[in-house]
C-alpha cells in the first residue's frame, strides 16, 4: 500500500526565513501529488498540485514544490515565510490509475514567529 | 460553483449513544465522496469512500459505518459510540478521475 512520510512534525521559523518541508511517498507507479494547508480554524485547502509536466510547481501565497521522481519526493518550499503562514501542512498522494483516494502524510505544523 | 456542507459542526455524545454525521455536496453530480478522521500528529485517516450511490469502501475496520443514500449525500454512523471515536471528522469530494479533493468544514465529535 502506498504511504506518505513527512519528516518534520513541528517546524518553528522566524519571519523572513526560508522554508522547506519534506515529503516522501512509497509507490513505484504514476502518482498525483498535493500539498494541502490548514490555517487555524479553517478548512483544509489546496496549496498546490502536481499531475504531470514541469516538476517545479507553483502554488498560492508564494509556495512552490519540486517533484523529484528518482527520490520519490515532493518537498514544499517558500523563500521567505510570513507570520500568516502559521498552519499545518499536509502532503498527499494518489495513484493515477483508478478512482483512488488521497493518502495523506501525518502533517507538519509550522509556527512562524515575529 | 461547488460547495460542501457538514453538520453538525460540533457534537458531544455519551458513550454508547448512536451517531449520525451528514455531508452534502452542491453544484456537481456523481462525485466521489470521502470520510476522514483527523487526529493531532496523526494526519488524516481515510475511513470510507464512495464512488456512487450505495457503493462504500471501508478502509479501516472499526465502530463506524457509512452510507450514501443519495448522489450527493454521505452519512457517517455508529450504533454505539466509544470514547476512542472522539475526533475531528472531515468529509471531502472529488470528481470522477483521481485528483484534487475538496474538504468540508468538519465536525468536532467529543464522546464523554
Amino acid at each position: 500500500a502506498q504511504s506518505v512520510s513527512q519528516h518534520n512534525h513541528h517546524v518553528i521559523l522566524s519571519e523572513a526565513a526560508s522554508l522547506e518541508l519534506g515529503c516522501n511517498y512509497s509507490y513505484g507507479g504514476t502518482v498525483n501529488l498535493f500539498w494541502y494547508v490548514q490555517y487555524p480554524g479553517q478548512h483544509l485547502q489546496l496549496l498546490l498540485k502536481y499531475f504531470s509536466g514541469d516538476p517545479l510547481v507553483k502554488g498560492i501565497k508564494g509556495f512552490e514544490a519540486e517533484f523529484i521522481k528518482s527520490k520519490f519526493s515532493f518537498n514544499l518550499r517558500k523563500p521567505s515565510v510570513q507570520w500568516s503562514d502559521t498552519a499545518e501542512y499536509f502532503c498527499a498522494v494518489n495513484i493515477v490509475s483508478g478512482n483512488t483516494p488521497l493518502v495523506f502524510g501525518k502533517g507538519t505544523r509550522l509556527s512562524v514567529i515575529a | 460553483s461547488q460547495t460542501i456542507h457538514q453538520w453538525p459542526a460540533t457534537l458531544v455524545q455519551p458513550v454508547g449513544s448512536p451517531l449520525s454525521l451528514e455531508c452534502t455536496v452542491e453544484g456537481t453530480s456523481n462525485p466521489n465522496l470521502y470520510w476522514y478522521r483527523q487526529a493531532a500528529g496523526r494526519g488524516l485517516q481515510l475511513l470510507f469512500y464512495s464512488v456512487g450511490i450505495g457503493q462504500i469502501s471501508s478502509e479501516v475496520p472499526q465502530n463506524l459505518s457509512a452510507s450514501r443514500p443519495q448522489d450527493r449525500q454521505f452519512i457517517l454512523s455508529s450504533k454505539k459510540l466509544l470514547l476512542s471515536d472522539s475526533g475531528f471528522y472531515l468529509c471531502a469530494w472529488s470528481r470522477d478521475s483521481p485528483g484534487e479533493q475538496y474538504f468540508g468544514p468538519g465536525t468536532r465529535l467529543t464522546v464523554t
